[in-house]
């Protein structure tokens, strides 16, 4: 099946540190979406992209979708404790009527301040 | 803003049990989801489901488990004769033309 490798497993910042973390697949998808999910809570959409080569921004985030639809990554920048969480892409296939979101491993972020 | 609603937050179950839970993703969604995340890994897909039916499932979605959508606003996973395995956090999602939205999640605990 279609697998997700999504790096770094985690990462430990200073406050202000500016932060990259990225997936690859060997599949392709039609969106690649990013998520936060905060511990006992459901993880919650950053930022979508939507065509190969987006680049797109949510405030300090910012997100692209790869060339050959097979990756994206996710800066943060100016980091400050509430970004700590896990951070997950996932991919996003449409096939017929069916749809399904394949979800890496996750980064955990950790921020001092 | 619109937000697709769990219930109950947290269940506890005997081994062997029969448990419902329940989801009510947004309004205008047409798509509704079913995911597992077993503590510390990733969040795993289930079953998709799309005008009445699944409309595509998961090798972790066998027999033990269905959905339904009992009426037009709830969309429910049922998980029979559960297992020491089956605990996890179950998060409901729904979709309209482009992003997934996730619900809460119910913490399903198997003792």
């Amino acid at each position: 099946g279609q697998q997700l490798n999504q790096s770094p497993q985690s990462m430990f910042i200073q406050e202000g540190e500016d932060v990259s973390m990225n997936c690859t697949s060997s599949s392709i998808f039609n969106t690649w979406l990013w998520y936060k999910q905060e511990p006992g809570e459901g993880p919650v959409l950053l930022i979508a992209l939507y065509k190969a080569g987006e680049l797109t921004s949510n405030g300090r985030l910012t997100a692209q979708f790869g060339i050959t639809r097979k990756d994206s990554f996710l800066n943060i920048s100016a980091s400050i404790p509430s970004d700590v969480g896990i951070y997950f892409c996932a991919g996003r296939l449409t096939q017929g009527g069916s749809e399904k979101l394949v979800f890496g491993k996750g980064t955990k972020l950790t921020v001092n301040p | 803003e619109p937000e697709v609603t769990q219930t109950p937050s947290h269940q506890v179950t005997q081994m062997g049990q029969e448990v419902i839970l329940r989801c009510v993703p947004i309004s205008n969604h047409l798509y509704f989801y079913w995911y597992r995340q077993i503590l510390g890994q990733k969040v795993e897909f289930l079953v998709s489901f799309y005008n009445n039916e699944i409309s595509e499932k998961s090798e972790i979605f066998d027999d033990q488990f269905s959905v339904e959508r009992p009426d037009g606003s709830n969309f429910t996973l049922k998980i029979r004769s559960t297992k020491l395995e089956d605990s996890a956090m179950y998060f409901c999602a729904s979709s309209g033309p482009r992003e997934q939205y996730f619900g809460p999640g119910t913490r399903l605990t198997v003792t």
